[in-house]
């Protein structure tokens, strides 16, 4: 049983755009929300997170927004660049056992 | 600053040949640790955990397994590999408090052949 769900699996967008991802879970004992990014060959690093209540969190280029009661969060790249098109996971912490998305391989076109 | 090594890097092996796969984290005591295997192209599957020597958790049934000999070192082993045992394993820490973030090594990409 996956615990989170992560969409679309794979994202093309242009130079300047805004990237968006979408992950949903059905536990409500999960009290902490990360995204990792990971390129090709490395281990995924840590990008972003949030707690449960706070209902939106912005790190520079990067926010994610979360709706508690959808039981849903997000991953907005605002003005994409080329230097983005990596994978990205989200994931759901519950007893410091992370549970991660599927990913999102995201393409950033020139 | 922590750090956390995992090696090697890359390794071809054959099919029913061991494996031992080691991971060592700097800078930290008592970290929490983690085995993951992330299939080519696919999510991260949690294999193993350990919050502390010796104590292993397993999240899969397979021919691995997972020893703590020291606070901060977690090796992968096999007796004999499959091919399915292909993959990029990457090992993980986190500092043993409330919901802190994980961080990982590079990872080793095992092919078996």
């Amino acid at each position: 049983q996956q615990q989170v769900k992560q969409s679309p699996q794979s994202l093309i967008v242009q130079k300047g755009g805004i990237s968006i991802i979408n992950c949903a879970y059905e536990n409500t004992a999960f009290d902490y929300f990360p995204w990792y990014q990971q390129f090709p060959g490395k281990g995924p690093a840590l990008l972003i997170a949030i707690r449960p209540d706070v209902s939106e969190k912005k790190e520079g280029r990067f926010t994610i927004s979360f709706n508690k009661s959808a039981k849903q969060f997000s991953l907005h790249i605002m003005d994409s660049q080329p230097g983005d098109s990596a994978t990205y996971f989200c994931a759901a912490i519950n007893f410091n056992k992370f549970y991660f998305g599927s990913g999102t391989k995201l393409n950033v076109k020139p | 600053s922590q750090t956390i090594h995992q090696w090697p890097a890359t390794l071809v092996q054959p099919v029913g040949s061991p494996l031992s796969l080691e991971c060592t984290v700097e800078g930290t005591s008592n970290p929490n640790l983690y085995w993951y295997r992330q299939a080519a192209g696919r999510g991260l599957q949690l294999l193993f955990y350990s919050v502390g020597i010796g104590q292993i958790s397993s999240e899969v049934p397979q021919n691995l397994s997972a020893s703590r000999p020291q606070d901060r070192q977690f090796i992968l082993s096999s007796k004999k590999l499959l091919l399915s045992d292909s993959g990029f394993y990457l090992c993980a820490w986190m500092a043993n408090s409330y919901n802190s973030p994980l961080h990982f090594g590079n990872g080793t990409r095992l092919t078996v052949t």
